[in-house]
């Protein structure tokens, strides 16, 4: 079983709609989650960035990480068609020292106009 | 600043050949990271380096795959020989020693296919 869990989609809405985009994880150490977003043939770049629980919030994109089902979320709202790309999320311990990210496979998300 | 670069963007090749990818970081960035993403296994760390120096090469799939920097603003990834479960697209990342947010810096990655 892989530390971490992401359905890989396709995720297909309209566009306006609220996206949810989930992460499982089974490593009960892990403190620091991250939504990286992909365009299409591109490196991913860091969208979203929280420590521990709780939620955190950036215009339009709304992380929520809980710890104790081990489970994180990216919510989209008001999704537009320049959102569709592979969604990734990642997350590592917080152990001192540097500490390797362990990412998801990633959701594709499409919006369609 | 133009980003992480890397060489060639695309790279097709047949089994048994030797392919050596090419990877610049952002100036100033002390850590080098190597990942491969395939659809089944996602992204995947190979290798990373601090200051130049290998730290950890556990993700570095067998001998087949090497990995060297010589220097702070190049670094390759070689397969020799490479065969067709190679194909991917190799990523290179960089981050600074201090960051609040974990920020890696990705490059525009390499598509390897190996016929």
């Amino acid at each position: 079983q892989k530390e971490v869990e992401q359905d890989p989609g396709p995720l297909s809405v309209p566009e306006g709609a609220i996206v949810s985009l989930n992460c499982t994880y089974s490593n009960s150490a892990f403190q620091y989650f991250m939504w990286y977003r992909q365009y299409s043939r591109k490196g991913p770049e860091l969208l979203m960035y929280t420590y521990s629980s709780g939620n955190k919030e950036d215009g339009r994109f709304t992380a929520q990480v809980d710890k104790s089902s081990k489970y994180i979320s990216l919510f989209i709202r008001d999704s537009q068609p320049s959102d569709s790309a592979t969604y990734l999320c990642a997350m590592r311990t917080g152990n001192t020292g540097f500490q390797k990210l362990v990412f998801g496979t990633g959701t594709r998300l499409l919006v369609s106009p | 600043d133009a980003g992480v670069i890397q060489s060639p963007r695309h790279e097709v090749t047949e089994m048994g050949q030797e392919v050596t990818l090419r990877c610049k970081p952002i100036s100033g960035h002390d850590y080098l990271f190597w990942y491969r993403q395939t659809m089944m296994r996602g992204l995947e760390l190979l290798i990373y380096f601090n200051n130049n120096v290998p730290i950890d090469d556990s993700g570095m799939p067998e001998d087949r795959f090497s990995a060297k920097m010589p220097n702070a603003s190049f670094s390759t990834l070689k397969i020799q020989p490479s065969e067709p479960r190679d194909s991917a697209v190799y990523f290179c990342a960089s981050r600074p020693r201090q960051t609040s947010t974990d920020t890696q810096y990705f490059g525009p990655g390499t598509r390897l296919t190996v016929l």
